[in-house]
């Protein structure tokens, strides 16, 4: 079974500044898939970015980028210049190559200040 | 297009009572996932429906079951409701083909509050 841990329960960051959420998992599958997802206050789950396990290049949309080194089953999340709209719970999440089962980890909850 | 929708979007119930959420995917996806949002849990996935077949099933009891009909639109059911129960429910939809693994999209998902 996979598991995803994220160790950081919460994190504060200034407005325009740069803050990386940290999320590693454990699975023995060698093809998978990776996601971010942002939940803010109204609850509503928005996807924020997505890895294919397969593909070395770090995604990366907009403000968002990611790290992903497949040896040390790591995937980090980088929001560059931050907003207040960015305030929110993060998820990392793993989905297997077939199916959409997706397993999540605790989230990190992160708090934009002006 | 139009994103997921779920109704009701709060519902208060009592203990033993039976209670069925309903899903309706973005247009022309075919696969919807159930899942179970609590404070102390987390995030935890219930099953998944895909061509009106469940194709993946998470690890909760009976009491849990969904169906998907024929316009992908999908129920889930929870009987005899326990004070665990209470809940964020959230449906996701995907476009994923068979066997594959496509990006899911959340509805705004369905408060349960169980008395």
């Amino acid at each position: 079974a996979q598991t995803v841990t994220q160790s950081q329960p919460e994190m504060s960051v200034q407005e325009a500044e740069t803050v990386t959420l940290s999320c590693t998992y454990d699975t023995s599958e060698n093809n998978y898939y990776l996601f971010w997802y942002k939940q803010p206050p109204s609850r509503q789950m928005i996807l924020v970015i997505r890895q294919e396990a397969y593909k070395q290049q770090n995604a990366t949309e907009n403000r968002f980028s990611v790290n992903f080194q497949k040896a040390a089953k790591s995937f980090s999340l980088k929001i560059s210049d931050s907003q207040l709209g960015d305030t929110a719970m993060y998820f990392c999440a793993f989905a297997p190559a077939a199916g959409n089962k997706l397993t999540f980890g605790g989230g990190t909850r992160v708090l934009v200040k002006p | 297009k139009a994103g997921v929708t779920q109704t009701p979007r709060y519902l208060i119930k009592t203990r033993g009572q039976q209670v069925t959420l309903s899903c309706s995917p973005i247009s022309g996806h075919r696969s919807v996932s159930w899942y179970q949002q609590t404070p102390g849990q987390g995030l935890q996935f219930l099953f998944e429906y895909f061509s009106e077949t469940q194709r993946n099933k998470g690890n909760f009891p009976g009491r849990f079951s969904g169906r998907q009909f024929s316009n992908s639109r999908s129920e889930m059911n929870v009987s005899t409701l326990e004070l665990g129960d209470s809940a964020l429910y959230l449906c996701a939809s995907s476009s994923t083909s068979t066997h594959s693994t496509d990006t899911q999209y959340f509805g705004p998902g369905t408060r349960l509050t169980v008395l």
